[in-house]
């Protein structure tokens, strides 16, 4: 397996234009995180996804901001309208739910709000 | 509420072994303790958990104090490619609890 994968790995946009992030999970995988990281507030979590339905987003950080799992190989961060505040990089992961289960990360995407 | 408490940094030289603390007083029986680090300009990775007895992979050793309520993350050798964030995660289980990351130590590996 290739591992978590994110597109676009760097994303350069206009305060005010939607962004859409992408992430496709490992396979069989059922748990699926979204991150965003920042120097100032470090690692926060976001969102929450167990076997396609949000469990838990009450870290997202207001409602510019949404995510969505249409199916098991599929993730989705939409900010609309992106603000110069949203620049950070941001990270999914994915895992099979298990106590004994390590989370896989990809390598993340930077986005830059001018 | 990452519910563990970590040094923000540590430092240590090439080829020595380090010992990374942390402590999680409220730990309940079932809680795993996980560790992750996180390379620059790269995604974290899993290290090492374990639950009670001290255990051991390629990558580190984790030690578990008897109580559970702090442990220690051993890099036996540490070289320049271990510079990183370690953090340590209480892993409570189901839902995201269990993936929720504090400021974690800052690594500094001194050649």
């Amino acid at each position: 397996d290739a591992g978590v994968i994110q597109s676009p790995r760097h994303e350069v946009t206009e305060m005010g234009q939607e962004v859409t992030l992408r992430c496709k999970p490992i396979s069989g995988h059922n748990s699926l995180f979204w991150y965003r990281q920042t120097m100032m507030r470090g690692l926060e979590l976001l969102i929450y996804f167990n076997n396609n339905v949000p469990i838990d987003d009450s870290g997202m950080p207001e409602d510019r901001f949404s995510a969505k799992m249409p199916n098991a190989s599929f993730s989705t961060l939409k900010i609309q309208p992106s603000e110069p505040r949203d620049s950070a990089v941001y990270f999914c992961a994915s895992r099979l739910d298990g106590m004994n289960t390590e989370a896989f990360f990809g390598q993340g995407t930077r986005l830059t709000v001018v | 509420d990452a519910k563990t408490t970590q040094p923000n940094s540590m430092e240590s030289n090439e080829e020595e072994p380090v010992h990374l603390p942390c402590n999680h007083s409220t730990i309940s029986g079932t809680d795993y303790i996980h560790w992750y680090r996180q390379l620059p300009s790269q995604g974290p990775e899993y290290v090492i958990h374990g639950l009670t007895s001290n255990v051991n992979n390629r990558m580190a050793s984790l030690a578990i104090a008897e109580d559970r309520k702090s442990s220690t993350l051993i890099l036996h050798r540490a070289t320049l490619r271990d510079a990183a964030v370690y953090y340590c995660i209480r892993y409570t289980g189901g839902g995201a609890d269990g993936l929720t990351f504090g400021k974690g130590t800052h690594l500094i590996i001194q050649p």
